[in-house]
C-alpha cells in the first residue's frame, strides 16, 4: 500500500512564529486532505487539496502532485493552532480509503 | 446539528465483555469509515462501507464486527474485549466516489481492565 511520511515529527513554536510542515507520499494520489487534531481529540478537516494551492486565512496549503508531496503552511501562530497535524491519502484507483500520516505533534507557547 | 455522531464518547468495561459503538451521519455521504487511533496518535483504518461494498483492513480480529442498519448508520460490534483494543475509535464519513472531505466524529475512548 502507498506509504506517508510526515515531518517534522514534532514542533515547538513561539506565538507569532511562521511554520512548514511536509507530507510525501510514495504514489500517486486521487486526493489528499490536511486534519487537524486539537488538544481535545477532535480531528478537523482543514484542506481538501489534491494539487494546486489553497489559503484559508492564516493556513495555506499546496499539494506538487507530481513530486509527490504537499505542504502545510501556518503564519503567525497562535496557541490554538496546537495539537497533531495529519495529512491523508487516497492511492490512485485505490478503495476510497484514505491512508493517514503518523503526524506533525505542534505546540505554540504564549 | 452534528454531522457525525458517535456514541457513546467513553467507554470503559471489564475483558471479555462484548460492546458497541454507535455511528450516524447527517450528510448524505455514501461511504463510512471506522479508524482506530492508538497511543502514538497512529489512524489506522478498520473498516470502510459503502452501499455496495465492506472493505476490512486485513489486520483487524475478527472480533471486530461493523454493521450497518442503514447508510446513515455505521456501528461497531466488539466481541470478547481484550487490553490491547483499549483506543480512541473514531467513525468518518465522505462523499467517497466524488472525492470529497472527510468529516470525523468526535471519537469514542474505550478503556479495556
Amino acid at each position: 500500500g502507498i506509504q506517508v511520511e510526515q515531518s517534522p515529527p514534532d514542533l515547538i513554536l513561539q506565538e507569532g512564529a511562521n511554520s512548514t510542515l511536509r507530507c510525501n507520499f510514495s504514489d500517486s494520489v486521487n486526493n489528499l486532505q490536511w486534519f487537524h487534531q486539537n488538544p481535545w481529540g477532535q480531528l478537523i478537516n482543514l484542506f481538501y487539496i489534491p494539487s494546486g494551492t489553497k489559503q484559508n486565512g492564516r493556513l495555506s496549503a499546496t499539494t506538487v502532485a507530481t513530486e509527490r508531496y504537499s505542504l502545510l503552511y501556518i503564519s503567525s501562530s497562535q496557541t490554538t493552532d496546537s495539537g497533531v497535524y495529519f495529512c491523508a491519502v487516497e492511492e490512485w484507483g485505490g478503495s476510497y480509503i484514505p491512508t493517514f500520516g503518523r503526524g506533525t505533534s505542534l505546540i505554540v507557547h504564549p | 446539528d452534528t454531522a457525525v455522531s458517535q456514541t457513546p464518547k467513553y467507554l470503559v468495561t471489564q475483558m471479555g465483555n462484548d460492546k458497541s459503538i454507535k455511528c450516524e451521519q447527517n450528510l448524505g455521504h455514501d461511504t463510512m469509515y471506522w479508524y482506530k487511533q492508538d497511543s502514538k496518535k497512529f489512524l489506522k483504518i478498520m473498516f470502510s462501507y459503502n452501499n455496495k461494498e465492506l472493505i476490512i483492513n486485513e489486520t483487524v480480529p475478527n472480533r471486530f464486527s461493523p454493521k450497518s442498519p442503514d447508510k446513515a448508520h455505521l456501528n461497531l460490534h466488539i466481541n470478547s474485549l481484550e487490553l490491547g483494543d483499549s483506543a480512541v475509535y473514531f467513525c468518518a464519513s465522505s462523499q467517497a466516489e466524488q472525492n470529497e472531505k472527510l468529516f470525523f466524529g468526535s471519537g469514542t475512548q474505550l478503556s479495556v481492565l
